[in-house]
């Protein structure tokens, strides 16, 4: 059974502050990894891709992943009130000539302005 | 609108009726995912299939519920005889292989 774990919050941070999101994941031979972001109410939103051992970054966003370790993470710098959501750590996980996103429980995020 | 369309947004359904998703994805995406979001719960696969052909449906309940994509029109999620553990957000989501996948709006189920 592949799991994927992350912190279950809630995370409160002030407006501007950085927030930073962290996820596992058991699945050793993954190579693809995903945030979304899911507004209550709302369907999941793709943010963040990230591929290759490093940090990846895109605007205000910055995916982290460390293969060896199994840990992606993601930091929302000048966070904004806009940002309030949970966070959903995605790993695709491929196997028997299938795929399928794997998600954690996600993380939810309060930005207070 | 070239997302991922789902419909209906909400659907109420009696217990022992039968509930039809319908999800159409997104032009030239091939590969098409069901996810079951329960209250307070995760993301949790159900089905995955391409055109006329289900790929991997691991996630599916055993009985009464099936999913197809037929050559023509959209994927149907169909759930027969729902029951009230049934209430939940179906989300459909679409990719081409090994890119990342994007979700539709869903559907919110409610039993009565």
């Amino acid at each position: 059974q592949k799991e994927v774990e992350q912190n279950s919050g809630p995370l409160s941070v002030p407006e501007g502050a950085i927030a930073s999101l962290n996820c596992t994941y058991s699945d050793r031979v993954s190579q693809s990894f995903f945030w979304y972001r899911q507004y209550s109410g709302k369907s999941p939103e793709l943010i963040m891709s990230i591929y290759s051992n490093g940090d990846k970054e895109d605007g205000r966003f910055t995916a982290q992943l460390n293969k060896a370790s199994q840990y992606v993470s993601l930091l929302i710098r000048d966070s904004q009130p806009s940002d309030s959501a949970t966070y959903l750590c995605a790993v695709n996980v491929e196997e028997g000539g299938s795929e399928k996103l794997v998600f954690g429980k996600g993380t939810k995020l309060t930005v207070n302005p | 609108n070239a997302g991922v369309m789902q419909n209906p947004r909400h659907l109420v359904r009696r217990r022992g009726q039968e509930a039809r998703l319908r999800c159409s994805p997104m032009k030239g995406h091939s590969h098409v995912y069901w996810y079951r979001q329960l209250p307070e719960e995760g993301l949790k696969f159900m089905v995955y299939l391409q055109k006329e052909n289900i790929i991997d449906e691991s996630g599916m309940p055993k009985e009464r519920f099936s999913a197809e994509f037929p050559k023509e029109g959209p994927s149907i999620l169909r759930i027969q005889q729902v029951v009230r553990g049934d209430s939940a957000a179906y989300f459909c989501a679409s990719s081409t292989f090994s890119r990342p996948q994007h979700f539709g709006d869903g559907t919110r189920l409610s039993i009565l």
